[in-house]
């Protein structure tokens, strides 16, 4: 089983609609989480990040941290055609040294 | 900033014949991670370093593949002898520090024929 589980998709939804992706995890140390997003043939960029339990907004965009369920959620409000592309979510904890990466989630929104 | 450099963008080699992708990180960032991402696998770690050590090369599928940080500008990876089944996308991201977010490069796109 896999550290870091992803919602696969793809995911396909016309412009304006509410998103949600969404990670499961399995390693309770981890404390750092960032949601990436990445266009066809470029490199992942990151999008959000947060430390511990709870929600952060910035903008259009909610990222949701639940430890006890060990779980993450990122929401997309008002989706719009330029939000298509992958989302892949990451996590880090003091005791891996490095990022594990969910396999992402393909989104299309559709004008 | 310039961010993390990558070259070449493409390389379409065949097979057997060695291939060396170069990574330029981010100035100041201490740590440097090699990634491959394919389809069916997605994203995989191949090897990072930090400060110019390699810490962690358990993700290099075989001693085909090999990696350096001769200094804190300048990375490689390389294949030889390069087989199909290495076609991917490989990636070198940095950070500036363990729990900061990764900056990754834009990849170069391995064609191995």
């Amino acid at each position: 089983q896999k550290e870091v589980e992803q919602d696969p998709g793809p995911l396909s939804v016309p412009e304006g609609a509410i998103v949600s992706l969404n990670c499961t995890y399995s390693n309770s140390a981890f404390q750092y989480f960032m949601w990436y997003r990445q266009y066809s043939r470029k490199g992942p960029e990151l999008l959000m990040y947060t430390y511990s339990s709870g929600n952060k907004e910035d903008g259009r965009f909610t990222a949701q941290v639940d430890k006890s369920s060990k779980y993450i959620s990122l929401f997309i409000r008002d989706s719009q055609p330029s939000d298509s592309a992958t989302y892949l979510c990451a996590m880090w904890g003091a005791n891996a040294g490095k990022s594990t990466f969910g396999d992402g989630t393909t989104l299309t929104v559709k004008p | 900033d310039a961010g993390v450099i990558q070259s070449p963008r493409h390389e379409v080699t065949e097979m057997g014949q060695e291939v060396t992708l170069r990574c330029k990180p981010i100035s100041g960032h201490n740590s440097l991670f090699w990634y491959r991402q394919t389809m069916m696998r997605g994203l995989e770690l191949l090897i990072y370093f930090n400060n110019n050590v390699p810490i962690d090369d358990s993700g290099m599928p075989e001693d085909r593949f090999s990696a350096k940080m001769p200094n804190a500008s300048f990375s490689t990876l390389k294949i030889q002898p390069s087989e199909p089944r290495d076609s991917a996308v490989y990636f070198c991201a940095s950070t500036r520090a363990a729990n900061s977010p990764l900056h990754f490069g834009n990849g170069t796109r391995l064609t191995v024929t």
